[in-house]
């Protein structure tokens, strides 16, 4: 229950067109859905990140969209370019804790 | 500002050694947590630190240990060094104890031979 799971595991996009990464989660004690963006040797950085009270936030080229029904969450990159090129990681946490659970991580590469 | 530091960037040890990864968190986070990356994986939860108590533990052996300073950085412990935690160990800070926004530093690659 404490999983959460991250589709496709790779992902080849043209430069310009847009990058879409889904996750799924089963605790409905999660209440806090970040998505992180890892470059080879180096921490994941912070993107942007979601609370369960809308549906949606944008911030620049990229997007997150959330279904509390469906207990998905997706990340949508606009734009897509090569210096996109990472592994992208989402995660989630509850109330009450700081700890992070994990994706499995989606690396994206975007061609010129 | 500076951000999340940790050291050292890498290290080398041997099966049987212990090691002690640094960190020190933003300025003015009080949380501290710890996490392992294995090639190829999503970070794993190891500790949380929160005003120098620990707040939570992730599903990893008596070997790893932890400590916050009373200026909120952090030590992570590994004793009996195995194979397995041949990995990158990741620092995060926080402001708060609780679902705050967590930020990462640039980790410490452990190889453990």
């Amino acid at each position: 229950q404490q999983q959460v799971k991250q589709s496709p595991q790779s992902l080849i996009v043209q430069k310009g067109g847009i990058s879409i990464i889904n996750c799924a989660y089963e605790n409905t004690a999660f209440d806090y859905f970040p998505w992180y963006q890892q470059f080879p040797g180096k921490g994941p950085a912070l993107l942007i990140a979601i609370r369960p009270d809308v549906s949606e936030k944008k911030e620049g080229r990229f997007t997150i969209s959330f279904n509390k029904s469906a207990k998905q969450f997706s990340l949508h990159i606009m734009d897509s370019q090569p210096g996109d090129s990472a592994t992208y990681f989402c995660a989630a946490s509850s109330r009450g804790a700081q700890k992070l659970v994990f994706g499995q991580g989606t690396r994206l590469t975007i061609n010129p | 500002d500076a951000g999340v530091t940790q050291s050292p960037t890498h290290l080398i040890k041997t099966r049987g050694q212990h090691v002690t990864l640094r960190c020190s968190p933003i300025s003015g986070h009080k949380s501290v947590s710890w996490y392992q990356q294995v090639l190829g994986q999503g970070p794993q939860f190891i500790f949380q630190y929160y005003e120098k108590e620990e707040r939570g533990r992730g599903n990893f052996p008596d070997r790893f240990s932890a400590r916050q300073f009373p200026n909120y950085s952090s030590e992570l412990n590994v004793n009996a060094l195995l194979l397995g935690d041949s990995a990158l160990y990741l620092c995060a800070s926080s402001l708060g104890q609780q679902n705050t926004e967590a930020f990462f530093g640039q980790g410490t690659r452990l190889t453990v031979v």
